[in-house]
């Protein structure tokens, strides 16, 4: 049972247009959310986060916005660069009872020049 | 500071032979969590340590097993390889328990079973 989605597997994106990767959830427990980039070869690296309190937070070229009702998060990156070109995860927690990370399938981005 | 380091970055074993799996957190990190990795599965959650205490377990079966050392270090056992077994396996290291603390990657080991 995938608790968090990310039902596109990649997205290709014009150098200096958004990007917009997408993320659902069905636990409605998860009070923080977190998007994480891999890049080959390496282990994934922490981007950006949100608290369920909150409906969008912004650092710098990202921004990720909570949809509670929809059980919906984004991520959108503006201007997209070719060094953003990598697999997007996102990932669930909570933060009472168990502490678990739950992460998504992961969405490969592909910025073109 | 250093980062997450794993060991060893790759490894290719047999079925049913065992394999162990190592990982040194963050100096000053007392949580460690390990994930499997697969194409099209994205990261899925072994367990995680803390105090060398196991707080959470994912659903896999008992061949996957941890422990964790005084010093935050963790290890990854799988028993009884089988080809499924075949992934990247990460760890990551956070500092507290309490906040939604971010987790810091390591590079990964990866996993062959033949």
């Amino acid at each position: 049972d995938q608790q968090v989605k990310q039902n596109s597997p990649s997205l290709s994106v014009q150098e200096g247009r958004i990007s917009i990767l997408n993320c659902d959830y069905t636990n409605s427990m998860f009070d923080y959310f977190l998007w994480y980039k891999k890049y080959p070869a390496e282990g994934p690296t922490f981007l950006i986060s949100i608290s369920s309190i909150k409906d969008k937070n912004e650092d710098g070229r990202f921004t990720v916005f909570l949809n509670k009702s929809a059980k919906h998060l984004s991520l959108h990156i503006v201007p997209s660069q070719p060094g953003d070109s990598a697999v997007y995860f996102c990932a669930s927690l909570t933060t009472s009872g168990t502490y678990k990370y739950i992460f998504g399938t992961g969405t490969r981005l592909k910025v073109l020049a | 500071k250093a980062g997450v380091t794993q060991t060893p970055r790759y490894l290719i074993k047999t079925r049913g032979q065992q394999v162990t799996l190592s990982c040194s957190p963050i100096s000053g990190h007392r949580s460690v969590s390990w994930y499997q990795q697969t194409p099209g599965q994205g990261l899925q959650f072994l367990f995680e340590y803390f105090s060398e205490t196991q707080r959470n377990k994912g659903n896999f079966p008992g061949r996957f097993s941890g422990r964790q050392f005084s010093n935050s270090r963790s290890e990854m056992n799988v028993s009884t390889l089988e080809l499924g077994d075949s992934a990247l396996y990460l760890c990551a290291s956070s500092s507290t328990v309490v906040s939604a603390d971010t987790q810091y990657f390591g590079p990964g080991t990866r996993l062959t079973v033949l």
